[in-house]
């Protein structure tokens, strides 16, 4: 039972052009959404976070947008960066806190 | 401030054999979660100490346990391997079960099992 899903295995994006990477998750007692970075053999970096109360969190390049009614979450990185290579996984935490539960991840190619 | 520190590297077993993996979180951190992360998959959920207890478990049959010491730092050990076992292991250590305060990753154990 995959309660957090990202759809699309991979994206290719231009330098400067924006790259949107997209998460849907099926429980509703989510409430904590994180994106990470992920280079192989290496452990994931947080990127930045969402909280349920919120509809958007801006860092930076990075943008988090989420649709509870759609269950639905967002990364957008503009512009891109050919260092922005890597695979981004999102993650949501349960209302009573506890482990981070993965989508499947998406690996972004950013080319020059 | 040290990150969250995993030993070994790198780790090649046989078949049958038994492998311990060592983490040590970030100072202050009570909670380590660990995570397989097979050739190809996403991050799977293993097991999650707090407190020196285990808090919750993912799916995986019985071979897979681990602990937590006094310290906070846990192992993660593996009985009977078998050639699926093949994985990057990670750990990841947060304050208590507060997610506001982010959970960290360490690099991983690459365990082969051959």
């Amino acid at each position: 039972d995959q309660q957090v899903k990202q759809n699309s295995p991979s994206l290719s994006v231009q330098e400067g052009r924006i790259s949107i990477l997209n998460c849907d998750y099926t429980n509703s007692m989510f409430d904590y959404f994180l994106w990470y970075k992920k280079y192989p053999a290496e452990g994931p970096t947080f990127l930045i976070s969402i909280s349920s109360i919120k509809d958007k969190n801006e860092d930076g390049r990075f943008t988090v947008f989420l649709n509870k009614s759609a269950k639905h979450l967002s990364l957008h990185i503009v512009p891109s960066q050919p260092g922005d290579s890597a695979v981004y996984f999102c993650a949501a935490i349960h209302n009573q806190g506890g482990k981070l539960i993965f989508g499947q991840g998406t690996e972004l190619s950013v080319k020059p | 401030e040290a990150g969250v520190t995993q030993s070994p590297t790198h780790l090649i077993k046989t078949r049958g054999q038994q492998a311990t993996l060592r983490c040590s979180p970030i100072s202050g951190h009570t909670s380590v979660y660990w995570y397989q992360q097979a050739l190809g998959l996403g991050l799977q959920f293993l097991l999650w100490y707090d407190e020196g207890e285990e808090r919750n478990r993912g799916n995986f049959p019985p071979r897979f346990s681990g602990r937590q010491f006094p310290n906070y730092s846990s192992e993660l050990n593996v009985n009977a391997l078998e050639l699926e076992d093949s994985a990057l292991y990670l750990c990841a250590s947060s304050f208590g079960t507060d997610r506001n305060y982010g959970y960290t990753f360490g690099s991983g154990t690459r365990l082969t099992v051959v």
